[in-house]
């Protein structure tokens, strides 16, 4: 059963710092791995799709990498800024089902402070 | 991307009524699914929402509790239904072309039970 894990669960840093937030997962068998934002009692915003193919995926500030045969993501942060403060989950896309099914980890909840 | 309007937004209702929310999509989308957030908790998958046909539930979620309805490729809803406070979440619908594209969600249906 593919099981996904976020360290750290909170992180506090101070504006314009870099920092990296972890995935891991249990099955490396996945279709693909999505990083989401969440703002509280909002929606999720998707940020990069990283394909099991692929290494890496770049969206303005946000660097997401791929190392599927250890089981492991990173989402990188450039610059932090109070607006990236939200909560941050990681999802894999897996074999099950007919359709494959997105397992979430719990999330990081990032704080950026001015 | 895909464009998702989920309603209500929030809502508090009695225990024992039920609720209906509702997920309309900008286009014509393959696949739907449901999600469940219960507090402090990450997303789990509730049902994939089948065009024209029962929707597909997974483990410990149950038609007569969830009863979802596809009608077309754009709108789905899902229904709280006899609910208690351990209903109380927040419901999220999702959208992905097919299992290699990106899931978009709507910004959620924040339910409380009292």
């Amino acid at each position: 059963k593919q099981e996904v894990t976020q360290i750290p669960a909170a992180l506090s840093v101070p504006e314009g710092e870099n920092l990296v937030l972890n995935c891991s997962f249990t099955d490396s068998a996945i279709y693909n791995l999505q990083w989401f934002r969440q703002d509280p009692g909002k929606g999720l915003t998707s940020l990069l799709l990283i394909q099991s193919s692929q290494r890496e995926q770049t969206s303005g500030r946000l660097n997401a990498s791929l190392d599927k045969s250890s089981g492991r993501s990173t989402l990188y942060i450039a610059a932090s800024q109070p607006g990236d403060s939200a909560t941050y989950l990681c999802a894999v896309k897996t074999y099950g089902g007919s359709q494959g099914n997105l397992i979430f980890g719990k999330g990081t909840k990032l704080s950026v402070k001015p | 991307s895909a464009v998702i309007s989920q309603k209500p937004s929030r809502d508090i209702c009695q225990r024992g009524t039920s609720l209906t929310i509702q997920c309309q999509v900008d286009s014509q989308v393959t696949m739907m699914f449901w999600y469940r957030q219960q507090p402090g908790q990450s997303l789990t998958l509730i049902a994939t929402a089948n065009q024209g046909s029962e929707a597909t539930y997974e483990s410990g979620f149950v038609i007569d509790k969830f009863p979802i309805s596809r009608p077309n490729l754009t709108f789905s809803t899902l229904t709280v239904s006899n609910m208690s406070p351990e209903d109380s979440s927040i419901y999220l619908c999702s959208v992905e072309e097919n299992r290699n594209t990106e899931a978009f969600f709507g910004q959620g249906t924040r339910l409380t039970v009292v």
